[in-house]
């Protein structure tokens, strides 16, 4: 089975601090996510890459940069933590291109911003 | 711009029930469809997924049909149990490897 693992289950920061949220996945897979979940909005897609040193803007990108040394992890960064930023964060991954292999996500993160 | 509309947003039915859970979407040039569950303060799992070429996915007492030209799918779960309880979302991907997701379905099957 695909693991998708996400560091932190919860999280507490501070206005203004730098965050990372990691995820790492163990099936090789080429496609990883992160959304995030907010009451009445969904899922909102925040960036994804399709290979290492790749990224690309989902349609919230505003505030968050990623980070994908190795395969297997993609990191979410916020530069300066603000109170909008909490919500529930998902990671996810994908086999590859024009595949047609299920989307797997991580367990969650919620963020709290104070 | 895809869009991808689930109703109704939430549904209580009694255990046992059969029941059918519905999504549609504006763009009919999909590649395929996917319906997750999610568990309160859990991440998505991945239930069915549909390529385009196909019309229906069964798993257990899960099946989910696609009909492209019409912009529908249904997720039709039989002998509803309380454990189904969740929250139900489908997804739909276009050219790119992204997903356009609904917001759900939060379904409870009461015993």
């Amino acid at each position: 089975d695909v693991k998708v693992t996400q560091s932190s289950r919860y999280l507490v920061k501070r206005t203004g601090e730098k965050v990372f949220l990691e995820c790492v996945q163990d099936m090789d897979h080429e496609n990883m996510f992160w959304y995030r979940q907010d009451p009445g909005l969904g899922l909102r897609l925040i960036y994804f890459s399709y290979d290492v040193k790749m990224k690309e803007k989902g349609d919230i990108p505003e505030g968050y940069s990623v980070s994908r040394e190795k395969k297997e992890r993609f990191s979410l960064i916020l530069e300066s933590a603000s109170t909008n930023q909490t919500s529930m964060y998902l990671c996810a991954s994908s086999l590859g291109d024009r595949d047609n292999s299920p989307l797997h996500f991580g367990n969650g993160t919620r963020l709290t911003v104070t | 711009k895809q869009e991808v509309t689930q109703i109704p947003a939430a549904l209580s039915v009694p255990e046992g029930e059969n029941l059918v859970l519905n999504c549609s979407f504006t763009d009919s040039a999909i590649y395929n469809l996917q319906w997750f569950r999610q568990d309160p303060g859990k991440g998505l799992t991945s239930l069915l997924l549909i390529q385009s070429s196909q019309r229906e996915q069964t798993s257990g007492r899960l099946n989910a049909s696609l009909d492209k030209s019409s912009g529908r799918s249904t997720l039709y779960i039989a002998a509803s149990q309380p454990g189904d309880s969740a929250t139900y979302l489908c997804a739909v991907r276009g050219g790119s490897e992204k997903l356009v997701f609904g917001k759900g379905t939060k379904l409870t099957v009461n015993p």
